[in-house]
C-alpha cells in the first residue's frame, strides 16, 4: 500500500512569491494535516483537514492557507514568502479523525 | 495535551536493547502514548501507541508504568538503522479543543546506535 506523497520533494523561491504544497493522503484515509519543520524550531503543527473541512489551525499566520479536495488530498499555500518560511514541510493522514497519523517524506523549501 | 520530558540524547551498542524513557506526569485518562521517530530529513515514522496497557509490535515494545506517568520504548536488537531522533507525545482523542487533531512534537531523543 502507498504511503502519503508530497510533490515536489525540493522547492527554491525567493521572497515575496506564493508556493503550493501538494498531499496526497493514504488510500481511504480521510484526515489530512500539514506540519512545519524549520531548522532549530521543531516539528510545528500548521493546519487540519477533514471531510473538505478546516479542523484546526496553529499559530501561524493568514498567508499560510490550505484546502482538501474531494479525493483526500490537499494543497497548501503560502503567500507572500518570508526567509524564515525555509523548511521542511511535512504532510501526514488518519484513517479517521482520532486516528493514528502517517507522515509523507516532506517537501523541503528555500526561501532566498 | 500533556507535556513530556525526554532525554536529549542516549547511546546503544548495535545488537543491544535500546531503552528511551519519556516522562509525562500530567497525562490525564483520555490521553494515549504515541512514539514517533525521525531519521535525519526525513518524515517522521509512527512507531508503536498506548493507553495503559504494554503494546508491543514488529518495531518495537511500550511499557507504561500503572500510575501512567512515565513510559519507556524499548528497541529489542538496535541496529545501526535505528539511529534517529525519538519523539514520545501524549496526544487526546476527546472532541474539540484548540489541541485536536494535532501532534505537539517536543525536542525528542537522539538515539545513537554505535556498531
Amino acid at each position: 500500500e502507498a504511503g502519503v506523497t508530497q510533490s515536489p520533494t525540493h522547492l527554491i523561491k525567493t521572497r515575496g512569491q506564493q508556493v503550493t504544497l501538494r498531499c496526497s493522503p493514504i488510500s481511504g484515509h480521510t484526515s489530512v494535516y500539514w506540519y512545519q519543520q524549520a531548522l532549530g524550531l521543531g516539528l510545528q503543527f500548521l493546519l487540519w483537514y477533514d471531510e473538505g473541512e478546516e479542523r484546526n489551525r496553529g499559530n501561524f499566520p493568514p498567508r499560510f492557507s490550505g484546502r482538501q479536495f474531494p479525493n483526500y488530498s490537499s494543497e497548501l499555500n503560502v503567500n507572500a514568502l518570508e526567509l524564515e518560511d525555509s523548511a521542511l514541510y511535512l504532510c501526514a493522514s488518519s484513517l479517521d479523525r482520532a486516528e493514528t497519523q502517517y507522515f509523507g517524506p516532506g517537501t523541503r523549501l528555500l526561501v532566498l | 495535551d500533556a507535556k513530556t520530558t525526554q532525554p536529549p540524547s542516549m547511546d546503544c551498542a548495535e545488537g543491544r536493547a535500546a531503552n528511551l524513557p519519556c516522562n509525562h506526569s500530567t497525562i490525564s485518562g483520555n490521553e494515549y502514548v504515541y512514539w514517533y521517530r525521525q531519521i535525519h530529513s526525513q518524515g517522521p515514522q509512527y512507531i508503536i501507541h498506548g493507553l495503559k496497557n504494554n503494546e508491543t509490535n514488529e518495531m518495537a515494545s511500550l511499557i507504561i508504568t500503572e500510575d501512567r506517568k512515565s513510559s519507556t520504548l524499548i528497541l529489542p536488537h538496535a541496529t545501526l538503522r535505528d539511529t534517529a531522533v525519538y519523539y514520545c507525545i501524549v496526544r487526546a482523542w476527546g472532541l474539540g479543543g484548540t489541541s485536536y487533531g494535532k501532534l505537539t512534537f517536543g525536542q525528542g531523543t537522539i538515539l545513537t546506535v554505535h556498531p
